[in-house]
């Protein structure tokens, strides 16, 4: 069974640090997808990443998949409250069904002004 | 109404009650899924619909059952539920193209509570 770590589970800052999230796996993807979301709605997309060891950023969000597509990793410079969220790492198949995304647990960050 | 909307918000029954969750896209998309979100548990993907068709049944229990009209609705109809069934049921839609990369729009979900 495939699996995506992400670690921290939860993450509580203060307002203007740095903070990175992990996502990891033994498997190898051909793309990998971060979403977040906030209280009482669904998931959105923020970055879709497909080569290995590419760097992506979002405004204050960083976002890099490993040289080996097995793993990614969000960093977050000076957070703010509105950063407050679940981030969510889903792992795209090679060849795999499409839309059968493998998710991670999430990393709920909260961020205190 | 833009985006993906599920109806109803919330929603609490017994066990022996019969409902459904509703899910409409207004993004043209051809592809639509049912996901279930629990507490400290991954998304858990449920059903994959692709222009209308069943795809995708990942060993769901028949006490939930899908069914997808046209491509921009899909229901879940909910019967004689178990109270772990208790979740948050994410409808979301996607435009598949031939490549596995298709991000997927996500409605705010249904709160179900089984009691």
């Amino acid at each position: 069974t495939q699996l995506l770590e992400q670690s921290p589970q939860f993450l509580s800052i203060q307002e203007g640090e740095n903070l990175t999230v992990y996502c990891n796996s033994s498997s190898v993807f051909s793309s990998l997808q971060w979403y977040r979301q906030e209280p009482g709605e669904g998931p959105v997309l923020l970055v879709t990443v497909v080569t290995g060891g590419e760097v992506k950023k979002l405004k204050r969000l960083t976002f890099q998949f490993g040289d080996a597509r097995k793993d990614s990793s969000l960093h977050i410079t000076a957070a703010q409250p509105g950063d407050t969220g679940l981030y969510l790492c889903a792992g795209v198949n090679y060849g795999g069904s499409q839309g059968n995304l493998i998710f991670g647990k999430g990393t709920k960050l909260s961020v205190k002004p | 109404e833009t985006g993906v909307t599920q109806t109803p918000r919330h929603l609490v029954m017994g066990m022996t009650n019969k409902k459904s969750l509703k899910c409409e896209q207004h993004l043209g998309h051809n592809a639509m899924y049912w996901y279930k979100q629990s507490a400290k548990k991954p998304l858990e993907l449920m059903f994959v619909y692709n222009f209308k068709e069943q795809t995708e049944n990942n060993s769901v229990p028949s006490r939930f059952s899908p069914e997808c009209p046209n491509s921009s609705h899909l229901f879940l109809h909910l019967h004689t539920l178990q109270p772990e069934d208790s979740a948050l049921y994410l409808c979301a839609s996607s435009q598949l193209s031939g490549t596995d990369n298709s991000p997927l729009h996500f409605g705010n979900g249904t709160r179900l509570t089984v009691t």
